[in-house]
């Protein structure tokens, strides 16, 4: 079965800093996919990132990266100069198996303190 | 592009009454899936349809829950006989196919009083 962990219920950052949300997983499956999603208060899920098992290079769009360490099973997002709009819930998950029967972690509430 | 449409935003229901959820995917996608998320948690698989088929519903509750992605018009999920438990957010995500990323609804909050 597949697993997603979010170590960090909480998370304050000053703005204009770099902050790393954490997220390791766990799967049997050779082929997966890793994602982030945002939820900010008004309740949306927004795609941030994708990550695929096979890709080579660290997904990146605009200011968020995903620092993949298959060895490690993690898939860290990283968000550059932290602006006050990205307070939010951010979710991490994962898919197998040929589908998008997504996994999610329980979620980091990331607050942007200016 | 018109993204993921769900309504109603906000349901409210007495115990026993049924609910209907709707959802219109991405111009384009035929893979539909439906969450459900309780208050503080990550989001839980439900079900996973294509045109007129349930390919995966192993996430659904075994009674008083179903779910259907009609050729023509949007997904529902419908609830009947509803329970104080079944107050969550139920969201609605549609693909382009099964590699692509899910594009999520603004989802529906539903509330059991």
């Amino acid at each position: 079965a597949q697993k997603i962990t979010q170590t960090q219920p909480g998370m304050f950052v000053q703005e204009k800093e770099a902050v790393t949300l954490d997220c390791t997983y766990d799967t049997s499956d050779p082929s997966y996919g890793l994602f982030w999603y945002k939820q900010p208060s008004s309740g949306e899920m927004i795609f941030l990132i994708y990550q695929g098992s096979y890709d080579q290079q660290n997904a990146t769009e605009g200011r968020y990266s995903l620092n993949f360490q298959k060895a490690r099973k993690s898939a860290n997002l990283v968000i550059s100069a932290s602006q006050l709009g990205d307070s939010a819930m951010y979710f991490c998950a994962m898919s197998g198996g040929g589908a998008q029967k997504l996994v999610f972690g329980q979620g980091t509430r990331l607050t942007i303190n200016p | 592009n018109a993204g993921v449409m769900q309504n109603p935003r906000h349901l409210v229901r007495r115990r026993g009454q049924e609910a209907r959820l709707r959802c219109s995917p991405m111009k384009g996608h035929s893979h539909v899936y439906w969450y459900r998320q309780l208050p503080e948690e990550g989001l839980k698989f439900m079900v996973y349809l294509q045109k007129e088929n349930i390919i995966d519903e192993s996430g659904m509750p075994k009674e008083r829950f179903s779910a259907e992605f009609p050729k023509e018009g949007p997904s529902i999920l419908r609830i009947q006989q509803v329970v104080r438990g079944d107050s969550a957010a139920y969201f609605c995500a549609s693909s382009l196919d099964t590699h692509s990323p899910l594009h999520f609804g603004n989802g529906t909050r539903l509330t059991v009083t």
